[in-house]
């Protein structure tokens, strides 16, 4: 069976400071990583994914994961957050079965 | 990227009554489409799979009766709540994935109260 992880229910950091939302991962066989973001009443928008190849992944506004297979990790990471970087991110894990998993979410507060 | 519409985005019936909720992929062909709910401040739960032109398979613990679901085209699956009643009340997202991509795309969700 497959799980995702993401420890932290909450984190909160200032405007301009790095952000990094943590997730960890338990499946079989070589998952395809993802990270969505949600914001409040509306669907999922991806962010980014890791299928294979270089270990750093960049995605949209901004974001970066880095895949840690010895760690079955792969936390979300932004150099400098935003206050509009406030939502409801969600990491997901797709093995082969095309099902993706979800984490729990964590929920990123940016203050100004 | 690829854009899934949902609607509605809200909807709110009376206790008994059906509720249908459309999902529709506007600028590719999705073979495949999921349903799923989420209770406030967690996480999404995989309610079905639908395939275009068959029936779906539904997660275990989902009733296929309440949550019927049809995929009828290649660009828009529906998922009808029948006889709804205020447990049912919740967030229903619904995703699809393009046949040789491997991210799957959200709609914007649909919010259903039942009274």
């Amino acid at each position: 069976a497959q799980s995702v992880a993401q420890p932290e229910d909450q984190v909160n950091v200032a405007e301009g400071n790095p952000l990094t939302v943590k997730c960890t991962y338990s499946v079989s066989g070589n998952p395809y990583l993802f990270w969505y973001v949600q914001y409040p009443n509306r669907g999922l928008q991806f962010l980014l994914k890791y299928i294979t190849g270089d270990n750093l992944v960049k995605g949209s506004y901004g974001f970066e994961a880095e895949f840690n297979k010895s760690q079955t990790s792969f936390h979300l990471k932004k150099p400098s957050a935003l206050v509009s970087d406030s939502a409801l991110y969600f990491c997901a894990v797709r093995p082969n079965d095309y099902k993706l998993s979800f984490g729990a979410g964590t929920t990123v507060t940016v203050r100004a | 990227g690829a854009v899934v519409s949902q609607h509605p985005s809200r909807v709110i019936c009376k206790s008994g009554t059906s509720v249908k909720i459309e999902c529709r992929s506007l600028d590719f062909q999705a073979t495949t489409m999921f349903w799923y709910r989420q209770f406030p401040k967690q996480s999404l739960m995989l309610m079905a799979t639908s395939n275009e032109g068959s029936k779906a398979t539904y997660e275990q613990g989902v009733e296929k009766d309440k949550f019927l679901i049809n995929h009828a085209s290649l660009t828009l699956s529906t998922l009808t709540v029948t006889s709804a009643h205020p447990e049912d009340s919740s967030f229903y997202i619904c995703s699809a994935r393009q046949p040789m991509n491997t991210e799957a795309f959200f709609g914007q969700g649909t919010r259903l109260t039942v009274v």
